[in-house]
């Protein structure tokens, strides 16, 4: 199976400054990587995903990297605004239907 | 609202009831999973359907958990004797195959056992 490996587990950043989660994969037939937000309660939402044959992706204030030969992929996040403040899940697409996450990052964004 | 919907949204039980799930996926979606979310940890793979057909089950799963999807459209998660340890959030999440990818996710089913 996938192993996938997040860090760091917690995340404090100042409004208006960048923050970036790094995520691992152990199996290089992993071909799809989303990145989900969890607010406290709720169920994850997709807020980006990147697929094996794209370096990188960029949706305003969000971007996410792939370097396939090291099996990592990165979230990055721009301009943090405290509406950002969340567990973020990265995860990957193993053998076309099974998806393993990673454990997680909190971020807090301190106005 | 056509988005994946789980209800109850909480359920308090002793331990030894048995206690059902559902799941109501996107309805163009033919591929249904179940995962398990304990705090401070990432979603747990459960199970997953593609249309009616429970295609995987992961080895985690004990004989108390049994999931059903007739006729390929909602599902449901039955745990049977609960145990303090089932104690978690269930996460119903749908997919359309052809995209291989794009996960969605419902806003889970909260489970205490008492």
């Amino acid at each position: 199976g996938e192993n996938v490996e997040q860090h760091p587990s917690t995340l404090s950043v100042q409004e208006g400054d960048s923050a970036v989660i790094k995520c691992t994969y152990s199996d290089s037939a992993s071909n799809y990587f989303p990145w989900y937000k969890q607010e406290l309660g709720k169920g994850p939402q997709l807020i980006i995903d990147i697929r094996s044959n794209v370096g990188e992706k960029k949706d305003q204030r969000i971007a996410v990297t792939l370097n396939k030969t090291a099996k990592h992929f990165s979230l990055h996040i721009t301009e943090t605004q405290p509406e950002d403040s969340a567990v973020y899940f990265c995860a990957a697409l193993y053998n076309f239907n099974k998806f393993y996450f990673g454990s997680g990052t909190k971020l807090n964004v301190k106005p | 609202d056509t988005g994946v919907s789980q209800n109850p949204r909480h359920k308090i039980t002793k331990r030894g009831q048995n206690v059902t799930f559902r799941c109501d996926p996107i309805s163009e979606h033919n591929r249904l999973y179940w995962y398990r979310q304990t705090l401070g940890q990432g979603p747990e793979f459960l199970t997953y359907f593609q249309n009616e057909a429970q295609l995987e089950k992961s080895r985690l799963l004990s004989d108390r958990f049994s999931a059903e999807r007739p006729k390929g459209s909602f599902s449901t998660l039955e745990i049977q004797r609960t145990e303090q340890g089932d104690s978690a959030m269930y996460l119903c999440a749908s997919s359309f195959e052809r995209y291989t990818g794009e996960l969605f996710f419902g806003e889970g089913s909260r489970l205490t056992v008492l």
